[in-house]
């Protein structure tokens, strides 16, 4: 089946550092990908869509300068989270699709803990 | 804007039993599509099963099966002969055609020995 992997699975960094986290698509080329991210007990809540080669669109609320998306590849996107601070410390789930009808399922990471000291 | 609502937050059953999950949606699109995930301790997303608006019976996958009522706007999920790996939480999902896939908050399941 389709496999998205996800790295790091775990981060720990200092406040005001720059983490960067990757989501791969193995088998597959995603034409888009989607960024989420969990708070404890809480549902996925959607960051961003990233078509590759175009500019992420952002959910409301969601600061595109401080969550750069790349989607550079059919393969690869990723996530940088500049200057975190500990109230950015949560989990982050990466999936992808090939196209954009739901015959083609989304396929999930494992998703990344980021920990912000 | 699409809302999909899950009533219970939290259930618990005894291994062997049968439970249903409710999921309510609120939409005005005639096409879009249905799913139940799965999200274990190891929190990763795991589809259950995936419901076509366009089609009428309800869809099956092994022990897991929907009521799927179109025009009440309901998607429950049924789980038969519940082992103690369906421990999870769960979340019903719509997505319309070409689209995202929005959430409901979810429900915590809880398979008792």
């Amino acid at each position: 089946g389709a496999v998205v992997s996800q790295h790091p699975s775990w981060v720990i960094c200092k406040s005001g550092t720059s983490v960067k986290i990757e989501c791969r698509s193995l088998d597959f080329q995603a034409t888009t990908m989607f960024w989420y991210r969990q708070f404890p007990k809480q549902s996925l809540m959607l960051m961003a869509t990233s078509n590759e080669g175009s500019k992420a669109t952002y959910e409301q609320g969601v600061e595109k300068d401080k969550f750069l998306i790349n989607h550079a590849s059919l393969t690869l996107s990723t996530l940088t989270v500049t200057s975190a601070h500990p109230e950015d410390s949560s989990f982050y789930i990466c999936s992808a699709r090939t196209g954009s009808t739901g015959n083609q399922p989304q396929h999930f990471g494992d998703g990344t803990r980021l920990s912000i000291l | 804007a699409q809302t999909v609502t899950q009533s219970q937050p939290e259930m618990s059953v005894q291994e062997a039993e049968t439970v249903t999950l409710s999921c309510t949606y609120d939409t005005s699109e005639s096409n879009y599509y249905l799913f139940w995930y799965k999200q274990p301790p190891s929190r990763q997303m795991i589809l259950v099963i995936r419901q076509e608006a366009y089609k009428q019976q309800n869809a099956t996958e092994n022990r897991f099966s929907v009521n799927f009522q179109k025009a009440a706007k309901s998607f429950s999920l049924k789980i038969s002969d519940s082992q103690l790996g369906d421990t999870a939480m769960y979340f019903c999902a719509f997505m319309k055609e070409h689209d995202k896939i929005i959430f409901g908050k979810g429900t915590r399941l809880h398979i008792l020995p």
